[in-house]
């Protein structure tokens, strides 16, 4: 039974950079074709795709995103990490990681979800 | 970049069918997953690949995808059916590759 679960702080300043760390269990991120995605969902809004690290350690990042977002996988401690720079307020959200499968890719199962407020 | 445009909200008497949709240019030809959020849970997958259902889910949900729109749809709608429903494709062309997701859609049980 594949599962996940994401960590890090809950309350962060602007400017500063956040790291959360998804860790996971039933699956291995060295197993061809699968993956692990980033999301998050501000509240009362819709969901948003972040990033997504495949088995071959192929990474992509949300064009809007891009430039502020950095994916990592350790196959050996089954945990992906996602570090987000220049935190801002806007940025507060429910930050949620996923198993990814299939061409094209789908989420399937999905972590319970960090809420991450950003606030001096 | 690609957009999927669902409206906002939609009600729906229980034991009746409801019908969502995901507007696309051209989305018959890329593939659509659905994902179901009840509040203050995390989404689930319930539909793959237009019309596959994963382990689990109903018979009751079943998807479409043809032209410009691709439709979720739920018969006989329970209360526990009541949740946010997003659309979600994957986006390639020669320069990205890049999940998107729809707006997403709040159907309410009356």
């Amino acid at each position: 039974q594949i599962s996940l679960k994401e960590s890090g702080p809950t309350l962060v300043k602007p400017t500063q950079t956040l790291t959360l760390t998804c860790s996971f269990s039933g699956f291995s991120l060295s197993s061809s074709g699968l993956g692990v995605g980033w999301f998050r969902q501000p509240p009362g809004k819709a969901l948003e795709w972040l990033a997504l690290v495949y088995w071959n350690d192929n990474k992509r990042y949300s064009p809007s995103l891009k430039s502020r977002l950095s994916i990592t996988k350790d196959t050996s401690k089954n945990q992906v990490v996602l570090i987000m720079t220049n935190m801002d307020p806007l940025d507060t959200a429910t930050y949620y990681c996923a198993h990814s499968s299939g061409s094209p890719v789908w989420f399937d199962p999905w972590g319970q979800g960090i809420l991450v407020t950003v606030s001096s | 970049s690609y957009v999927l445009t669902q409206p906002p909200s939609m009600s729906v008497a229980p034991g009746k069918t409801a019908r969502m949709t995901c507007g696309g240019n051209n989305i018959g030809s890329k593939t659509v997953h659905w994902y179901q959020q009840r509040p203050g849970q995390a989404p689930v997958l319930v539909i793959y690949y237009d019309n596959d259902r994963p382990s689990g889910i109903p018979e009751r949900f079943s998807g479409s995808n043809s032209g410009d729109t691709a439709t979720l749809t739920i018969s006989r709608v329970e209360a526990g059916d009541e949740a946010d429903y997003y659309c979600q494709v994957w986006d390639r062309t020669s320069d990205h590759r890049d999940v998107v997701f729809g707006g997403g859609t709040k159907l309410t049980v009356l």
